[in-house]
């Protein structure tokens, strides 16, 4: 069963159109993230949002924007999409729970910028 | 920040083998480790995780060590079948919920 869920799964657009991934998760878990994954590569943070409307920005934020309305929904946001954002974006969200500690990850969108 | 260093970056065993695979990170408060396994094409999926009050635990045939004084974590696939081929990456999470990954290893298991 999958706890966090991507849509779309793959995506092909056009450079200079806008792009919306979107995650979602019913665990009620705070913290959600965004990362993409480059070809053989490691995964790189995008944006970390700690609850409704408290995002940060991670380590490569420059081309993304992000929202977060409710807990359970976060969404990537690629105003004017590049042929460099060709990737595969992870989500992923986690939450500590007293003395344990959850983490998910959700299976991954492929997005192709031609 | 937090850097986690992952090596090999390659390794090749045989079937039957063990494999292990290191990890290094510099917070001494990073509160979380986890293992994940990417087969090609695939998603992340979680082999093992454990919290920072934890040094050892063993599942399945896997084995995560993690020594907080030298800051090492590591992942000892014992008996390594063809199945086990594919990408392990470690992650650490520190108190604010930053994961930090490791760059990967390709592991490939002959038979």
């Amino acid at each position: 069963d999958m706890k966090v869920t991507q849509m779309p799964r793959y995506l092909i657009k056009r450079m200079g159109e806008n792009v919306l991934l979107e995650c979602g998760q019913d665990m009620s878990h705070e913290t959600m993230y965004w990362y993409r994954q480059d070809p053989g590569l490691g995964l790189q943070l995008i944006y970390i949002s700690y609850d409704v409307d408290s995002n940060s920005e991670g380590d490569i934020p420059k081309g993304y924007r992000v929202s977060r309305k409710k807990r359970e929904h976060f969404s990537l946001i690629l105003d004017s999409a590049k042929t460099n954002q060709t990737s595969v974006y992870f989500c992923a969200s986690s939450l500590w729970y007293r003395s344990s500690y959850e983490q998910y990850f959700g299976p991954g969108t492929r997005l192709t910028v031609l | 920040g937090e850097q986690v260093e992952q090596r090999p970056p390659h390794l090749s065993v045989r079937e039957g083998d063990s494999a292990i695979i290191i990890c290094t990170y510099t917070d001494s408060a990073t509160a979380y480790f986890s293992w994940y396994k990417q087969e090609a094409g695939a998603g992340l999926q979680l082999l093992m995780s454990v919290l920072s009050n934890v040094d050892r635990k063993e599942e399945q045939g896997l084995t995560v060590l993690l020594n907080k004084k030298d800051k090492r974590l590591s992942l000892n696939l014992t008996a390594a079948h063809p199945g086990d081929s594919a990408v392990y990456f470690c992650a650490v999470t520190n108190g604010n919920n930053r994961i930090f990954f490791g760059d990967g290893t390709q592991l490939v298991v002959k038979p």
